[in-house]
């Protein structure tokens, strides 16, 4: 069964609105990645979110164009604000195993992403 | 993390064994090997790590240099499945367990012929 879920799978949407992409792992883990990958380019770091702090953005990322919330130890959305053409990307949610269900806590595990398209 | 260099593309048959190389010159006594593939439309996925030592799982084989300089993914018999994006990633040991989160680099695509 899968380890990481996110929705919506896919977006098509108008410039200056927002999305916001939820992700949903089925056990507790203590942080949560977001990346970016832009078309034909190769993953990105947005930011890392731990739950009950706010989240840490990476160089050329900020939060007002990013925000991320993490409620809970296995749920965090990530909504990209105000959107234009260059955010067409597709977004991934990803975790460390953490040695829950015979998984390694040295490996990340990554959602299956969410595509968007912005026009 | 240190930086890896992967050739942008490689070409297999299907069926016969693939090598994809990575150079890590700059790796650090704590870096840990890692390497991650991702098909098409899908998320990456993790293959195999290692340290020093060669490493084997069902998906693959991992072979480093002696000096940890270098590193080889082996896919035994590449299948048509086995086309993706290769990813060799260095990941400092000091952060552990779920610290810390993998860099990307471009990764290597490799297509399978049939």
């Amino acid at each position: 069964s899968a380890v990481i879920s996110q929705k919506p799978s896919r977006d098509i949407c108008q410039r200056g609105t927002s999305l916001t992409i939820q992700c949903q792992v089925d056990s507790q883990v203590t942080m949560m990645f977001w990346y970016r990958q832009q078309p034909g380019q190769s993953l990105t770091l947005i930011a890392t979110a731990n739950q009950g702090s706010e989240a840490t953005y990476e160089s050329g990322f900020v939060i007002d164009k990013f925000p991320i919330s993490r409620p809970n130890l296995t749920f965090s959305t990530l909504t990209v604000s105000n959107m234009s053409p260059e955010d067409s990307s597709i977004y991934l949610c990803s975790v460390f195993g953490q040695g829950v269900r015979g998984r390694s806590q040295e490996t990340q595990y990554f959602g299956p992403g969410t595509r968007l398209l912005v026009l | 993390d240190a930086k890896t260099t992967q050739p942008n593309s490689m070409e297999s048959n299907e069926e016969e064994p693939v090598h994809l190389p990575c150079n890590h010159s700059t790796i650090s006594g704590t870096d840990y090997i890692h390497w991650y593939r991702q098909l098409p439309s899908q998320g990456p996925e993790y293959v195999i790590h290692g340290l020093t030592s060669n490493v084997n799982n069902r998906m693959a084989s991992l072979a480093i240099a002696e000096d940890r300089k270098s590193s080889t993914l082996i896919l035994h018999r590449a299948t048509l499945r086995d086309a993706a994006v290769y990813y060799c990633i260095l990941r400092d040991r000091v952060y552990g367990g779920s610290q810390g989160n993998l860099i990307f680099g471009k990764g290597t695509k490799l297509s399978v012929k049939p």
